[in-house]
């Protein structure tokens, strides 16, 4: 069964970067996925699909602040250059044949 | 500009019965996929269900199926979900969502409507 793990939290300062992990289960490394943000009190929004390549495809009007990158079983999403409006929930998503999941989600915190 | 506006949530009874709707527009609503994504109070995404472009091909999640069934007309570019013997646990903000292709098998979510919200209580 695939499972998507996230980090519960990370925190970066103002201005820093901060990247973010979601590892896919054992035996689906191959499995592109989808980083989405979810502001407080907001529906989620999609940023990037990220392929197991490392090539990503931004969403509408997504700051090139963002950006995706991939090494193994691992998916990475890169904030550079933190705003305050940064400070979100994130969850990555994939999809396949019988496949429908969703990371836990990472909270990250602007310092 | 895509625009996915649900709508249809409130207060049921558990045991309860109620359909949620989702209106799409600015973009080709017949050529894609579609998915509900429903928040539990202070948890994450939960996939639902899905409907294929066509609305010949339907899926579901464990903790719904039986329970719930999705549909599209694509003539008003609408999705509905229809809800039935709920319960407390079905408590969420429910999304509308599209799906990058004509199936969720080959591609995820690349857009969200802004929620509505389902309380089952007594």
């Amino acid at each position: 069964q695939l499972v998507l793990t996230q980090s519960p939290s990370a925190s970066a300062s103002l201005g820093a970067s901060v990247k973010l992990t979601c590892t896919l289960s054992s035996g689906h490394s191959n499995y592109a996925i989808a980083w989405h943000q979810q502001q407080p009190e907001k529906g989620p929004r999609f940023l990037m699909n990220l392929n197991i390549d490392g090539s990503h495809t931004m969403g509408d009007g997504i700051p090139d602040r963002f950006s995706g990158s991939s090494s193994g079983a691992e998916r990475y999403l890169t904030i550079s250059s933190l705003q305050s409006e940064d400070e979100a929930d994130y969850y990555c998503q994939t999809w396949g044949t019988g496949v429908r999941v969703f990371g836990g989600g990472t909270k990250v915190t602007v310092l | 500009e895509v625009q996915l506006l649900e709508s249809g949530g409130g207060l049921v009874q558990p045991g309860g019965s109620l359909r949620l709707s989702c209106a799409a527009s600015g973009f080709i609503f017949n050529n894609y996929a579609m998915s509900w994504v429903r928040q539990a109070p202070g948890k994450g995404l939960e996939w639902v269900s899905a409907i294929s472009y066509t609305g010949g091909s339907t899926y579901f999640a464990d903790s719904v199926k039986g329970r719930f069934t999705i549909s599209r007309d694509n003539s008003k570019n609408t999705l509905y979900l229809h809800m039935n013997s709920l319960r407390a646990e079905d408590t969420a903000v429910y999304y509308c969502a599209k799906v990058g292709s004509w199936s969720i098998a080959v591609a995820g979510i690349d857009y969200w409507g802004q929620g509505t919200l389902l309380t089952v209580s007594s």
